[in-house]
C-alpha cells in the first residue's frame, strides 16, 4: 500500500459529462502529481502541485483543470468529456517539490470509461 | 516529442533468463532516473532508481546500467520469475522543472 488513495475506482460516464477525480496523498507529502494512462501507453504528466500551488504542466487539456486544497488532497476535474479521455488517472505524491529522493509514490487509479 | 523511449514493447522471457529493457534520452538536464514496477490493477511502484554520476547499480536481482555518453540506461532483471511479470516503466526527472518522464512501458512475462 502507498499511502496514496484515489476515488473513485470506476467511472462510467457518457461524452459531454463532468467528473471529479479525488486524490489524497500520502501523510506529510506536500507534492501531488496527476498522470495519464490511455490503453498501452506511458504515462503522460498532466500536472502537478506543490503545497497548494500549480508547479508544473504538462499536456493537459483545456476541459481539463485540477487544484490542490489546504489539506492538500487533490481533484482533477475532466469536463466535456470525449471518447478519447478514457483512461486511468493516476494520482502519485512525493515529499519534496520534485521528490526528495526521487520516489514517486502513486494510487492505484482510477479507470475512467466515456460512452 | 517523447523525452525517453524504451523498448521493447513486451518481452517474454523463460524463467531463469535474463530480462533487458532499454531506455534512452536527449535532455542532458536529466538528474535522476528511476524505474517502476506495475503489477495489472495497481499502480506503478519504485523498483530502482540510479543518477547519472553512476554507470551501473544492483539491487538484488535487479540491476541498472547506466551510459552517460550514449544517453541510454537499462534495467537487467538476472533470474527472471513468473512474479516478475510486469510492466516496467523507465523514466527521468528535471529536478529544476519538477517533471518525471515517463517511457512507454515494457509488459514482460515470464513463462514458468
Amino acid at each position: 500500500d502507498s499511502g496514496v488513495t484515489q476515488t473513485p475506482k470506476h467511472l462510467i460516464t457518457a461524452t459531454g459529462q463532468r467528473v471529479t477525480l479525488r486524490c489524497s496523498p500520502r501523510s506529510g507529502d506536500l507534492s501531488v502529481y496527476w498522470y495519464q494512462q490511455s490503453l498501452d501507453q506511458g504515462l503522460q504528466f498532466l500536472i502537478q502541485y506543490y503545497n497548494g500551488e500549480e508547479r508544473a504542466k504538462g499536456n493537459i487539456l483545456e476541459r481539463f483543470s485540477a487544484q490542490q486544497f489546504p489539506d492538500l488532497h487533490s481533484e482533477l476535474n475532466l469536463s466535456s468529456l470525449e471518447l478519447g479521455d478514457s483512461a486511468l488517472y493516476f494520482c502519485a505524491s512525493s515529499t519534496g517539490l520534485a521528490g526528495a529522493n526521487g520516489e514517486l509514490f502513486f494510487g492505484e487509479g482510477s479507470r475512467l470509461t466515456v460512452l | 516529442q517523447q523525452q525517453v523511449k524504451q523498448s521493447p514493447q513486451s518481452l517474454i522471457v523463460q524463467k531463469g533468463g535474463i530480462s533487458i529493457i532499454n531506455c534512452a534520452y536527449e535532455n542532458t538536464a536529466f538528474d535522476y532516473f528511476p524505474w517502476y514496477q506495475q503489477f495489472p490493477g495497481k499502480g506503478p511502484a519504485l523498483l530502482i532508481a540510479i543518477r547519472p554520476d553512476v554507470s551501473e547499480k544492483k539491487e538484488g536481482r535487479f540491476t541498472i546500467s547506466f551510459n552517460k555518453s550514449a544517453k541510454q540506461f537499462s534495467l537487467h532483471i538476472m533470474d527472471s520469475q513468473p512474479g516478475d511479470s510486469a510492466t516496467y516503466f523507465c523514466a527521468a526527472r528535471r529536478y529544476n522543472f519538477n517533471k518525471f518522464y515517463f517511457g512507454s512501458g515494457t509488459k514482460l512475462n515470464v513463462k514458468p
